[in-house]
């Protein structure tokens, strides 16, 4: 079973532009979170959806993040215009929907997540 | 609400020898609390979970952690370390939702 794959793995920008972070998760998970670790703080949550609708987009820093999940299968998030901090590891996770039952219902599995530096 | 800290930012251990990982938590609802791992250059692995059975928790690659509602703990063991084991590892706790809060992390260096 393939994982959760995050692309790019590392972006380099200028501030002031435009980046885009692309995250596919596990085959038939309709959870996808993303979270975000800026430089020595902590791995925050940003949001979660359910298929393609946003279930709680509570730790969005501001409205230049904008994240979009067409069709329920893989996910980006764009950042428009990037600023300095903004830098920092973008990670996915997917985990199975709620009929899903089992030992590994609502186990979150991570990508290795994009690292991103804003110059 | 909740929140995790994570007692030590960096451990050094010398292989063979038990790891401590320190974790506390705070929540206002009967909690899940997991502790996951990343190796270098790789995604956040789970390595166990607790979510209201058994207070000690067994995990993969011989960790252990005990959940002590008393003390609101969760601290990581494993008995003897190997220099796999070097790597970043969090303390992760999930309330009402499917929101996870992470701990700071506390990076693992194992001594030949």
């Amino acid at each position: 079973e393939a994982g959760v794959t995050q692309f790019p793995s590392h972006s380099v920008i200028e501030k002031g532009q435009t980046v885009t972070l692309r995250c596919d998760p596990i085959s038939g998970h309709d959870n996808l979170y993303w979270y975000r670790r800026v430089m020595g703080k902590e791995i925050k949550f940003l949001l979660h959806f359910v298929k393609e609708s946003k279930q709680d987009e509570s730790g969005m820093p501001n409205n230049r993040f904008l994240a979009e999940r067409t069709g329920g299968t893989y996910s980006t998030l764009k950042v428009q215009p990037a600023e300095l901090e903004d830098s920092g590891v973008y990670f996915c996770a997917s985990s199975q929907g709620i009929l899903a039952g089992g030992p590994k219902y609502n186990e979150q599995f991570f990508g290795p997540g994009t690292r991103l530096t804003v110059l | 609400a909740q929140s995790v800290t994570q007692l030590d930012s960096h451990v050094s251990v010398s292989e063979g020898t038990p790891v401590l990982l320190r974790c506390n938590y705070s929540s206002s609802y009967s909690p899940s609390l997991f502790w996951y791992v990343q190796h270098p250059n790789k995604g956040l692995q789970l390595l166990l979970k607790y979510t209201s059975a058994a207070t000690l928790v067994k995990g993969i690659n011989g960790f252990e952690a005990e959940f002590k509602k008393s003390e609101t703990s969760f601290h990581l063991t494993k008995p003897s370390a190997h220099m796999s084991d070097a790597a970043e590892y969090f303390c992760v706790v999930k309330a009402a939702g499917n929101k996870l809060t992470f701990g700071g992390g506390t990076r693992v260096l194992v001594k030949p």
